[in-house]
């Protein structure tokens, strides 16, 4: 059974400075990985979306990578700025269904 | 539409009473998903509708939760006899095809209705 987990839980850190965001899924076999922000109240905005045969993934400031022999991936955000604040959400899809399995997120603060 | 829309936005009901959630795809999406997100949890699975196919509705967490979706577009989640366990933010996603259907575009998410249950 997959199961997705995100360290830390909440993050708060001064604006510019770059950070990563940690996901880890316990079973290898994904088919992709999709990296969500979701603002206070509201619902959920793709980021990245990574296959399983890409290591990594950018959009701008934002970097995901992918390995899936240690079931890890990682969101880096450069130069990081106060619109970042936010909760992070990664999703894991194992091969063979069809479902995404959320992690529990990281919310963070990006201070002025 | 241009995204994926919900309605209503928030929803607050008593105890018992029945309510009805909406969701309105993007324009040509097969796959249409629920998920329940609850106060300081992850998403949960609900249901899983893909083009004609019967859906998969096996997350739903009791026989109180139905779901259709009618004419392959509009969907509507319906939760009989309301509990306070209930409450949550409910949000529907889309997707250009479902997996094992040639692609894999990734969910495209709506704002969520917050159902306050009282």
């Amino acid at each position: 059974k997959q199961e997705v987990t995100q360290i830390p839980a909440a993050l708060s850190v001064p604006e510019g400075e770059n950070l990563v965001l940690n996901c880890s899924f316990t079973d290898s076999a994904i088919y992709n990985l999709q990296w969500f922000r979701q603002d206070p109240g509201k619902g959920l905005t793709s980021l990245l979306l990574i296959q399983s045969s890409q290591r990594e993934q950018t959009s701008g400031r934002l970097n995901a990578s992918l390995d899936k022999s240690s079931g890890r991936s990682t969101l880096y955000i450069a130069a990081s700025q106060p619109g970042d604040s936010a909760t992070y959400l990664c999703a894991a899809r194992t091969s063979g269904t069809y479902k995404y399995i959320f992690g529990t997120g990281t919310r963070l603060k990006v201070l002025a | 539409g241009a995204g994926v829309s919900q309605s209503p936005s928030n929803k607050v009901t008593e105890k018992g009473k029945d309510v009805e959630l909406r969701c309105d795809p993007i324009s040509g999406h097969t796959a249409l998903y629920w998920y329940r997100q609850s106060l300081g949890q992850g998403l949960e699975f609900l249901i899983y509708f893909q083009g004609n196919s019967a859906p998969d509705k096996s997350g739903l967490p009791s026989d109180r939760f139905s779901a259709e979706r009618t004419g392959g577009s509009v969907s509507t989640l319906t939760i009989q006899r309301t509990q306070q366990e209930d409450s949550a933010v409910y949000l529907c996603a889309s997707s250009p095809s479902g997996p094992g259907t040639g692609g894999d575009y990734g969910y495209t998410f709506g704002s969520g209705t917050r159902l306050t249950v009282v």
